[in-house]
């Protein structure tokens, strides 16, 4: 099936630092992905859609500022925790889109700021 | 934006016993996926509900979709330990992709 990679996997980072993560389509071109943020058993909760070649569109609530997202390919979309927070902890999930619409997931990444 | 409701929110159970997940919505699905996810990991496919009143099966689990595609249900026999994660259902309305609330499922051998 198809893969998504999502890297880092997890990433501890002082506070007012930036993090990027990194979501991959390795097989197939995806001109959708989604970013979720999720707590402790809890769901996932979309922050935005990126859509490749145009501006992020951003759930309300969700500071575009802060969670600065970037999809210029059709393989790879980046989100950039900018002045990152103790309270911006969380663990971070993408989602690509195939052509046979399905939705195919990163690992995740577990993101502890410090 | 699709409000998806999940109930109950947590489940703990004896190995061996059934349950059923439900899933609600404000308004009517396109479709409707279930996922399953484990901690610390992406969520995994279960299955896609597409037509309303339709009934899938997947081992011990069955998944029906309601007659007027505003709910669906999952339910599982004969629980395992191994069924232990998150439920979550989802909607892809086109540009969005909503999950459900989510329900926690232990099952305790």
């Amino acid at each position: 099936g198809a893969v998504v990679s999502q890297h880092p996997s997890r990433v501890i980072c002082k506070s007012g630092t930036s993090v990027k993560i990194e979501c991959r389509s390795l097989d197939f071109q995806a001109t959708t992905m989604f970013w979720y943020r999720q707590f402790p058993k809890q769901s996932l909760m979309l922050m935005a859609t990126s859509n490749e070649g145009s501006k992020a569109t951003y759930e309300q609530g969700v500071e575009k500022d802060k969670f600065l997202i970037n999809h210029a390919s059709l393989t790879l979309s980046t989100l950039t925790v900018t002045s990152a927070h103790p309270e911006d902890s969380s663990f971070y999930i993408c989602s690509a889109w195939g052509r046979v619409s399905e939705a195919f997931f990163g690992q995740g990444t577990r993101l502890t700021v410090v | 934006t699709q409000l998806l409701e999940q109930s109950p929110q947590f489940l703990s159970i004896q190995e061996g016993e059934n349950l059923t997940v439900y899933c609600n919505s404000s308004s009517v699905f396109s479709s409707l996926q279930w996922y399953r996810q484990e901690p610390g990991e992406g969520p995994v496919l279960l299955v896609t509900v597409v037509t309303g009143g339709e009934v899938k099966k997947l081992k011990r689990l069955t998944f029906q979709f309601g007659d007027a595609r505003k709910d669906s249900s999952l339910h599982i026999t004969a629980a395992q330990p191994g069924d232990t994660g998150l439920y979550l259902c989802a909607e892809f309305t086109g540009n969005q992709f909503y999950f459900g609330t989510g329900t926690s499922l232990t099952v305790i051998p």
